[in-house]
């Protein structure tokens, strides 16, 4: 099973406008984090925002926000004003449990913003 | 260093060859991990070690996939007997080791794997 599933493959938007990257998460263990990476067409990955599963606010940086809904189990990425150098892969992590490592990352989300 | 160093940045083989693929971490960083990304795809977790030992080796698609790390620094992921479906970016991150649930993994910019 999936632990981490992005369903949008592509997303198109306009410059300035906000946009929501779906991710939904699968785990039974109460101890986990969700991160987000962005990876440009350069290829390097880019550490966004993090949020904890005992976290009581959404985590924010900068225009980047994260609409997290423990019940549903979902990890959304907001991205406020929207600009072109936000066209990239967006991808969705999850550590789970204490003492693991790894992340485990889902397909990603490529954003394309339009001038 | 500065960052995740990984060398070379893009590497073409002939199927049945054997490469070797090196990873530099950041200095002072416990862990290591290899990914691999296939064209358009996520990221595939291979292996993470904690200085020279892996406790997790479960993402190693087979017996042809083995890593190894020295002196708590570079790792060299090898591939023996390379097949078209190796063909992928891989990727080398490392981390502090903190043991939080917060610590985020660096990553370098990947090799270039294509399988001829």
């Amino acid at each position: 099973a999936q632990k981490i599933t992005q369903t949008q493959p592509g997303m198109f938007v306009q410059e300035k406008e906000a946009v929501t990257l779906d991710c939904t998460y699968d785990t039974s263990d109460p101890s986990y984090g969700l991160f987000w990476y962005k990876q440009p067409s350069s290829g390097e990955m880019i550490f966004l925002i993090y949020q904890g599963s005992y976290d009581q606010q959404n985590a924010t940086e900068g225009r980047y926000s994260l609409n997290f809904q423990k019940a549903r189990k979902s990890a959304n990425l907001v991205i406020s004003a929207s600009q072109l150098g936000d066209s990239a892969m967006y991808f969705c992590a999850m550590r789970e449990g204490r003492g693991a490592q790894k992340l485990v990352f889902g397909q990603g989300t490529r954003l394309t913003i339009n001038p | 260093g500065a960052g995740v160093s990984q060398s070379p940045s893009n590497k073409v083989t002939e199927k049945g060859k054997d490469v070797e693929l090196r990873c530099d971490p950041i200095s002072g960083h416990t862990a290591l991990y290899w990914y691999r990304q296939s064209l358009g795809q996520g990221l595939e977790f291979l292996i993470y070690f904690q200085g020279n030992s892996a406790p997790d080796k479960s993402g190693l698609p087979s017996d042809r996939f083995s890593a190894e790390r020295t002196g708590g620094s570079v790792s060299t992921l090898t591939i023996q007997r390379t097949q078209q479906e190796d063909s992928a970016v891989y990727l080398c991150a490392s981390s502090l080791l903190t043991g939080l649930r917060n610590e985020k993994l660096f990553f370098g910019s990947g090799t270039q794997l294509s399988v001829l």
